[in-house]
């Protein structure tokens, strides 16, 4: 079975740009979530997504924002970048909403650094 | 508020034991999870812990006091390739996870 997929690897951008990034969750599973890891604040939740719907939001500014495709592909965007935004970008999928035993499968991340 | 704290770094050697410790203050609790991360790699799972006890796999094992807020991963027999860094998240609720900002564990021969 492959695993999560997340396109682009690494991405380079300029501030006040917006750029969006894509997800292919583990076939079958329908639940993503994304996480934003930096060196200073380690792994940090953004937001979830089950059935095309956002179930939970981390506390991140609403130029994050994100979606869910009945495919279960998701995509994140983040506009008006800022160099603060500069981190990789983890998305991660569970067969399962919802239940507290249901491990989440991480993809390689994207490496976003705005300049 | 959210909390979850670890030790930023340990170091140990071949073939010997480590535990390392986690502590959670978080609003809402549905499991602590553990997940060891290579540099440059994405997370991988290692173990899940729901109710008090112990969980067990193969060289690895986690520890869950829920009314402690306590956990702890011990890795035994370890070896150069559990160099890594080693997070702790617990799941607050809907598949969000929270997590520690990690314990990077050196193993020297």
């Amino acid at each position: 079975k492959a695993g999560v997929t997340q396109t682009p690897r690494y991405l380079i951008k300029t501030r006040g740009q917006q750029v969006t990034l894509s997800c292919s969750p583990i076939s079958g599973h329908r639940s993503v979530s994304w996480y934003q890891q930096t060196p200073g604040q380690g792994l940090q939740f953004l937001f979830e997504y089950f059935s095309e719907t956002q179930r939970n939001k981390g506390n991140f500014p609403g130029r994050f924002s994100g979606r869910q495709f009945s495919n279960s592909r998701s995509e994140m965007n983040v506009s008006t970048l800022e160099l603060g935004d500069s981190a990789l970008y983890l998305c991660a999928s569970s067969p399962r909403p919802g239940t507290g035993g249901n491990e989440q499968y991480f993809g390689p991340g994207t490496r976003l650094t705005v300049t | 508020g959210q909390n979850i704290d670890q030790p930023t770094e340990m170091t140990a050697t071949e073939g010997a034991i480590v535990q390392i410790n986690c502590t959670y203050q978080t609003s809402g609790f549905n499991g602590l999870f553990w997940y060891q991360q290579h540099a440059g790699e994405a997370p991988t799972f290692l173990s899940y812990n729901v109710l008090d006890g112990l969980e067990e796999k193969g060289r690895f094992s986690s520890f869950l006091s829920r009314s402690k807020g306590y956990s702890y991963l011990l890795l035994k027999e370890l070896q150069m390739k559990d160099s890594a860094s080693y997070l702790c998240a617990v799941n607050t609720g809907f598949q969000k996870l929270v997590f520690g900002t990690g314990t990077r564990l050196l193993v020297s021969p």
